[in-house]
């Protein structure tokens, strides 16, 4: 299994200000994934970080807003830009296991923007 | 530290049987838990959320029930179809989720 770390494990944000989010993996990961829980509703990808390329966003979801980075294969970065009250969600990293049908996912980032 | 625990950690029921699985949790200062479906190759789907002040959640043939005190939910399925068979977990949540380890689940049609 792998161990996921994220900080900060919970932030309380002004609007229009922005926000990194990182994520630690205690083994070296293929693809990571951002995942985001709005209050009383499922989880929805955000996208797909690959190391060494572009992320892949989900449908609803640009570059400009949340970018990705990904410079090694333990370690990626999103950043929710510009924030309003709507960007109040859990904010989850997941890496794919060994096998394809499991996935690992982080403590999550609880964020509140006012 | 809270520590979520699921078992079993796979199950294999022939198809119409009622199922129960199991997650416990050793610290019972929540804000809430949730059961959530894990499908090969998709995301998590979110099946039920028990607020800590509630004792039980029902959709559809799912049932989950939250016992605080006893740190333990119980996620029950009734009359189990083969679509069903995926992985479930369960999440405690304080200001983060604590995630158990899941329940891979198949029905056999």
């Amino acid at each position: 299994s792998a161990v996921i770390s994220q900080k900060p494990s919970r932030d309380i944000c002004q609007r229009g200000t922005s926000l990194t989010i990182q994520c630690q993996v205690d083994s070296q990961v293929t693809m990571m994934f951002w995942y985001r829980q709005q209050p009383g509703q499922s989880l929805t990808l955000i996208a797909t970080a690959n190391q060494g390329s572009e992320a892949t966003y989900e449908s609803g979801f640009v570059i400009d807003k949340f970018p990705i980075s990904r410079p090694n294969l333990t370690f990626s970065t999103l950043t929710v830009s510009n924030m309003s009250p709507e960007d109040s969600s859990i904010y989850l990293c997941s890496v794919e296991g060994n096998r394809a049908e499991t996935q690992y996912f982080g403590p999550g980032t609880r964020l509140l923007v006012l | 530290k809270q520590e979520v625990t699921q078992i079993p950690a796979a199950l294999s029921v022939p198809e119409g049987e009622n199922l129960v699985l199991n997650c416990s949790f050793t610290d019972s200062a929540i804000y809430n838990l949730q059961w959530f479906r894990q499908d090969p190759g998709k995301g998590l789907t979110s099946l039920l959320l028990i607020q800590s002040s509630q004792r039980e959640q029902t959709s559809g043939r799912l049932n989950a029930s939250l016992d605080k005190s006893s740190g333990r939910s119980t996620l029950y399925i009734a009359a189990s179809q083969p679509g069903d068979s995926a992985t479930y977990l369960c999440a405690v949540v304080n200001y983060q989720l604590i995630w158990g380890a899941g329940t891979k689940l198949i029905i056999k049609p």
